[in-house]
């Protein structure tokens, strides 16, 4: 799985939109990005995932660069209940006998 | 609701007392796993089992086994737990299917070994 880099902590205004940037620069042609979050000590949730296409859902956003070096995951109207570590994941969908493995990801905190 | 379920949700016990964690699955994924993850080491997975009577290990199985005979339920078993066991646990499924992987994640067992 391609190393990520995320920043290790990041704040936002309650109501308003919380960019979280993910570098992914050794990021191979079948590697998907996957989004991931766990709020305090409960089990991690799936939030998107994408290949090289931008991605929406009911949760999130999920805008790649064109050179799939970079991506960010967007919350478009951030609540209290958002705050939560994130974590980028990049991977072979199905690769390392499904194994994800989480770094320390950024820890979003939303403020009212 | 689609869900897994998990155990129970806390526990205490003594070193050495034979213990069960229960993992349950309603989404008739394949795949299923676990992790235990611990402060500054992040998650780190036990078993894996890709279906039903098929187990292997992870990266840190010492001190632990595990069975899959029914689709849903994959069980995670400490015969002789010690204090390095006390962690917080999660189980995983996830179907198997070209392209996606999404894995669901239980709401965790927080286990203390005494």
């Amino acid at each position: 799985d391609a190393k990520t880099t995320q920043p290790p902590s990041m704040d936002c205004a309650e109501g308003r939109a919380a960019n979280l940037p993910c570098n992914h620069s050794t990021i191979s042609g079948n590697e998907y990005v996957y989004w991931y979050r766990q709020i305090h000590s409960q089990g991690p949730q799936y939030i998107i995932h994408g290949l090289k296409n931008n991605e929406t859902n009911e949760m999130a956003s999920l805008i790649i660069t064109e050179d799939r070096k970079s991506s960010t995951l967007i919350l478009p109207h951030a609540t209290l209940r958002d705050t939560a570590v994130y974590y980028c994941i990049v991977r072979v969908p199905g690769g390392s006998n499904y194994k994800l493995t989480f770094g320390k990801g950024t820890l979003l905190t939303v403020n009212p | 609701e689609a869900q897994v379920t998990q155990n129970p949700r806390y526990l205490i016990t003594v070193t050495g007392k034979k213990l069960t964690v229960t993992c349950s699955q309603n989404m008739n994924h394949e795949y299923m796993s676990w992790y235990r993850q611990d402060p500054g080491l992040g998650l780190r997975q036990i078993y894996y089992s890709m279906n039903v009577e098929v187990t292997d290990k992870g990266d840190v199985p010492e001190g632990y086994k595990v069975s899959r005979k029914e689709k849903r339920n994959f069980p995670l078993i400490l015969e002789s737990p010690s204090p390095n066991q006390t962690s917080l646990y999660f189980c995983a499924s996830s179907i198997r299917r070209l392209f996606t992987d999404t894995q669901y994640f239980g709401p965790g067992t927080r286990l203390t070994v005494l």
